[in-house]
């Protein structure tokens, strides 16, 4: 079946970096994107950006620019986020989902990995 | 970017009743391609989000057919024609009419 299995969890100190990985299986991974989705403690779902598997090609969200970088293996099947000069407010569950193309909706969905930012 | 805005915050449902999650975004959802990218996920408690709906109206694979979407433009809705317990959790809208993409701030959909 579909599925996305992610790195585990990850404690982090301020201006650190972080880089979380997402192994894909069930589908060509080069045929679909990945999008980067973070929720905050008891907050809701922040897009952070999208990655093309089959080319590469990216968009970030803004207030993420210059800090994320989102990265693909084909030979792995595996997409990477790496989110440098951590805060405290990047801690969060960081889930990977695939980008279903035409149909623009996310599924399935990573398991998740909790990110803690603390000093 | 393209605000969305979920209504209620919260919804508080008797078993077997309906439940209905209002969205609206600052700017009409149609694309150039003439498709409306709105979607609908479900995020149970302590799970992942789940796809439930997208372009607006289409049921993703395994979703039951008590749910529903409609809506145009900017005013779009998600039903569930009778609640059972295992819809418990967090609803939120998405569109993915143009980058970013955002999403609504949820709708928590609970038992009385």
């Amino acid at each position: 079946q579909v599925q996305l299995v992610q790195s585990g969890a990850e404690v982090k100190k301020p201006g650190a970096s972080v880089k979380v990985s997402c192994k894909a299986s069930g589908y060509t991974f080069t045929s679909y994107g990945i999008s980067w989705v973070r929720q905050a403690p008891g907050q809701g779902l922040e897009w952070m950006g999208w990655i093309s598997a089959y080319n590469g090609n990216t968009n970030y969200a803004q207030k993420l620019q210059g800090r994320v970088t989102m990265t693909t293996d084909t030979s792995t099947s595996t997409a990477y986020m790496e989110l440098r000069s951590l805060r405290s407010d990047d801690t969060a569950v960081y889930y990977c989902a695939r980008d279903l193309g035409d149909l623009r909706g996310f599924d399935p969905w990573g398991q998740g990995t909790l990110v803690t930012v603390s000093s | 970017d393209i605000v969305m805005t979920q209504t209620p915050l919260s919804s508080p449902v008797t078993l077997g009743q309906p439940a209905s999650i209002s969205c609206r975004s600052s700017q009409s959802l149609v694309h150039s391609d003439g498709n409306t990218y709105l979607s609908w996920l479900q995020q149970r408690p302590g799970q992942p989000p789940r796809l439930l709906i997208y372009k607006i109206s289409n049921r993703f694979s395994g979703v039951p057919d008590r749910f529903s979407g409609s809506g145009a433009g900017t005013d779009f809705t998600l039903k569930i024609s009778r609640v059972e317990a295992e819809d418990v959790g967090v609803y939120y809208c998405m569109q993915a009419t143009q980058f970013p993409r955002t999403f609504g701030g949820g709708t928590k959909v609970e038992i009385k």
